[in-house]
Order: C-alpha cells, then structure tokens, then sequence
C-alpha cells in the first residue's frame, strides 16, 4: 500500500520560502508522477504542479513563476519550493500521486502552512 | 484553463435517499478525463470516479459517474451516514489540472 507523508515547517515569514518534502513508502516513485495540491482553510483545492520521476515538471501558471518541484529518488522523496510566499499562500497543502492519466489517486494527509509574522 | 462549476453548493438530504451532484466545466474535457472525490472534515480527498465513469478500487458501487463532454454528475443511490461530506470534481484532460469549488452534502 502506497502513502505518503508531507513534512516541514509549519509557520513561513512573509516573502521568505516555503519548503515541503514528500516521503513515499510502500513502492517505488519511479514510474509515476508526483504533485503538490494545497487547500486554503475552508476552501477548495488548487493543483500546484507535478514531477515525473525521471525529473520533468510542470507547473500551474498561476503559481509557476514561484515554484518549483524536485524528486531524490534515492531517498524516495519529492519536494515542493514555493518563494516570496504572502499571506494567501496559507493552506493545508498535499502531495499526491498521479494515476494513470492525471487524476490522484493516493494522497499524503497533509500539512497546514501559515503564512505570519 | 477549464473552469469547473458544480451545484448545487449545499444539497441537503436524509439517510438513504439519493443525491445528485452536478459539474460543468467552461469548455469541453478532453477524452472525459473527469474525477470526483469525496472529503471529510479534516481528511485529504479520497477518488472515488475517474475517467468519468470508472470507480476506483474499494469504491461502493452506489458511486456512479456519468456524463461527457461539459457535463458531468455523481450520483449517490442511497446515502449511508459515511456519505455526508464534500464532494469535488476534477479534470486532468488539459493542463493546468482543475477543480470544482465542491459541493456539501449534509445531513437534513
């Protein structure tokens, strides 16, 4: 059985970078694509971008220009950068692995990140 | 980007009876690549449909996806007490992936 755990602070400054690694266990991240979802407090969810495991990404245009996403296979993780964060970038974000075509079909329990100084 | 509508936003019912939730997106989804899943409070989403009309393992099949093209429904045939929560569509058949603002389904 797949899981995966998001790890990482959970209070970022206003301008600094958010940081966020995703652990998978229980099979290889080899084969799939990976990515990060976040989900404001009482809100819906935004797709952030992906990562094959061979290290192409691709990221939603609306947060590109901040992000980027990463994969160590050794360790069998994939992280999320997302700079100059403000006070709307905090959410609970997810990682995810995508399924055969794009939808997701195994998710991390999530971690929320505020945005405070 | 594909904008996503679903309704209602709240749809109210009892124990057993059926619901029918709606997605309409801006634009046509390319191959029906359209998933829903469901969330409960302080859970991540769980997929339930994709590709439209396909379950995901360990789905019950009182889940059922239909539809194509810009229309899209999840119908519950009969809620159990598990079945109150959020419900959110998605479509991965044109990048960036989308997803609807969800619909609750609360108990009457």
């Amino acid at each position: 059985q797949v899981q995966l755990q998001e790890s990482g602070p959970g209070l970022v400054k206003p301008s600094e970078t958010l940081s966020l690694i995703c652990t998978v266990s229980g099979g290889p991240i080899s084969s799939y694509y990976w990515s990060w979802i976040r989900q404001p407090p009482g809100k819906g969810l935004e797709w952030i971008g992906y990562i094959y495991y061979s290290g192409s990404t691709s990221y939603n245009p609306s947060l590109k220009s901040r992000v980027i996403i990463s994969v160590d296979k050794s360790k069998n993780q994939f992280s999320l950068k997302l700079n100059s964060v403000t006070a709307a970038d905090t959410a609970v974000y997810y990682c995810a692995r995508d399924g055969y075509n794009f939808y997701f079909d195994y998710w991390g329990q999530g971690t929320l990140v505020t945005v405070s100084s | 980007e594909v904008v996503l509508t679903q309704s209602p936003a709240t749809l109210s019912l009892s124990p057993g009876e059926r619901a029918t939730l709606s997605c309409g997106a801006s634009q046509s989804v390319s191959s029906n690549f359209l998933a829903w899943y469901q969330q409960r409070p302080g859970l991540p989403p769980r997929l339930l449909i994709y590709d439209a009309s396909s379950r995901a393992t360990g789905i019950p099949d009182r889940f059922r996806g239909s539809g194509s093209g810009t229309d899209f429904t999840l119908t519950i045939s009969r809620l159990e007490p598990e079945d109150f929560a959020v419900y959110y569509c998605q479509q991965y058949g044109s990048s960036p992936w989308t997803f609807g603002q969800g619909t609750k389904v609360e108990i009457k």
